[in-house]
């Protein structure tokens, strides 16, 4: 098993582009969640989704979309690249059950210039 | 709101015990974590606990919980090298949500 994949793992972006980071998980967990991390910062929730066809905003979740269309993949897009968003994007998933126990995937680093 | 609280960085000599403490703020957290990040990688969990328990052993980590400070640690015992890394504790936020910590930063000397 792969467990959670992200790609890229590294991208620049000029001001104003948009991209597409992807996730894909094969642990068939139905939540998932992406986090940016800031350097010196801990992790902030930007958007997750407890299941296919549903997703929530979390703390960061302005410049950014998500969509999940399948429970295997959650695609963070941005739209419309600034500065701000320059940082490491994790994505994590969850099986259903108590321990709330996350799983990450390697991360993208973005920056914007 | 949740916020979660740590000092940044922490220097031992290999073989010390190292002790990361955590403050946390919502009493309804259900359980505790601690995640450990590695350089150029993605969190990984190294335990965690259920908010009725004051404390919990595994090998050379030991979790405790002080549920009226507010106030938990991890406690390394005999740390090494490779211990060297960021370690975040998270709170529960909610039934799909964590809160992490700002990390600290663990430096293990030979």
């Amino acid at each position: 098993n792969a467990g959670v994949t992200q790609t890229p793992k590294f991208r620049i972006l000029k001001i104003g582009q948009s991209m597409t980071l992807q996730c894909a998980q094969d642990m068939n967990h139905n939540y998932m969640y992406w986090y940016r991390q800031d350097p010196g910062m801990g992790l902030k929730l930007i958007y997750y989704s407890v299941g296919a066809g549903i997703t929530d905003k979390g703390e960061v979740p302005n410049g950014y979309n998500v969509s999940r269309s399948t429970t295997e993949d959650f695609p963070l897009r941005l739209e419309l690249a600034a500065p701000s968003q320059t940082s490491v994007y994790f994505c994590a998933t969850r099986r259903a059950g108590d321990s709330n126990e996350q799983f990450f995937g390697p991360g993208t680093r973005l920056t914007v210039l | 709101g949740e916020d979660v609280e740590q000092s940044l960085f922490l220097s031992v000599r290999e073989g010390d015990s190292s002790v990361i403490n955590c403050t946390y703020t919502d009493s309804s957290s259900t359980y505790l974590y601690w995640y450990k990040q590695e350089p150029g990688a993605g969190l990984q969990l190294l335990t965690y606990i259920f908010s009725n328990m004051d404390m919990k052993q595994d090998q050379r980590l030991t979790v405790l919980l002080n549920k009226k400070d507010k106030h938990l640690s991890l406690r390394i015992a005999d740390t090494q090298t490779g211990d060297s890394a960021i370690y975040f504790c998270a709170e529960t936020a909610g039934f799909q949500k964590l809160v992490f910590g700002t990390g600290t930063r663990l430096l293990v000397s030979p």
